[in-house]
């Protein structure tokens, strides 16, 4: 069974600030791992992806992860938040490309002016 | 169309009463999911659907949810005889073959 682990419901940074939220995963078989970002009443839009190939990834806004597979781990970052950046974030991993998510319990990040 | 689309976008419903929530996936995507989301959750998986194949379901809750889907076009998920612990957000997610999900805006259902 695979499971991820988002450590830290709420995170608050300051603008222009890192952002660094943190996902774990567990997967018995190589997984693939997705970033989604949900803004207030929208449904969630995809960030970033990891499948196969580089493990540095980049996405949309600014953001990027990395795929640790030594610490199982697969963490957002982004140099300098926006006040644009406020959502919920969703971190979550499936054994095939396209097959069912499982999804973390979510972050929701605050900037602050 | 441009994208996922759900209806209705909220949902209202006595306990022990049944809804229909739809989904229009985007056109010739061959793959279709839902997923609830509590409040203060993430999301659940519940249903995925892709092509001809048979459905797997095993993400459903219990015998009172079910969900169709024609061809590769519109899905409907009922829920019979709902209960409180069913008010959620239930979200709809169309991709092809082997890509990356993309997601409706959801419907929120509260049972009262």
């Amino acid at each position: 069974a695979q499971s991820v682990t988002q450590l830290g419901s709420h995170v608050s940074v300051s603008e222009g600030a890192l952002v660094l939220l943190r996902c774990n995963y567990s997967s018995s078989v190589p997984p693939y791992l997705f970033w989604y970002v949900q803004y207030p009443n929208q449904g969630l839009q995809l960030l970033l992806k990891y499948t196969t190939g580089a493990t540095l990834v980049k996405g949309i806004n600014g953001f990027e992860a990395e795929f640790k597979k030594s610490e199982t781990s697969f963490h957002l970052t982004k140099p300098s938040a926006h006040m644009s950046d406020a959502a919920e974030y969703f971190c979550a991993v499936s054994t095939e490309y396209g097959n069912k998510l499982v999804f973390g319990a979510g972050t929701i990040l605050r900037v602050k002016s | 169309g441009a994208g996922v689309s759900q209806s209705p976008s909220n949902k209202v419903t006595e306990k022990g009463k049944d809804v229909e929530l739809r989904c229009d996936p985007i056109s010739g995507h061959t793959a279709l999911y839902w997923y609830r989301q509590r409040l203060g959750q993430g999301l659940e998986f519940l249903i995925y659907f892709q092509g001809n194949s048979a459905p797997d379901k095993s993400g459903l809750p219990s015998d009172r949810f079910s969900a169709e889907r024609t061809g590769e076009s519109v899905s409907t998920l009922t829920i019979q005889r709902t209960q409180q612990e069913d008010s959620a957000v239930y979200l709809c997610a169309s991709s092809s073959t082997y890509r990356e999900q993309y997601f409706g805006p959801g419907t929120r259902l509260t049972v009262t």
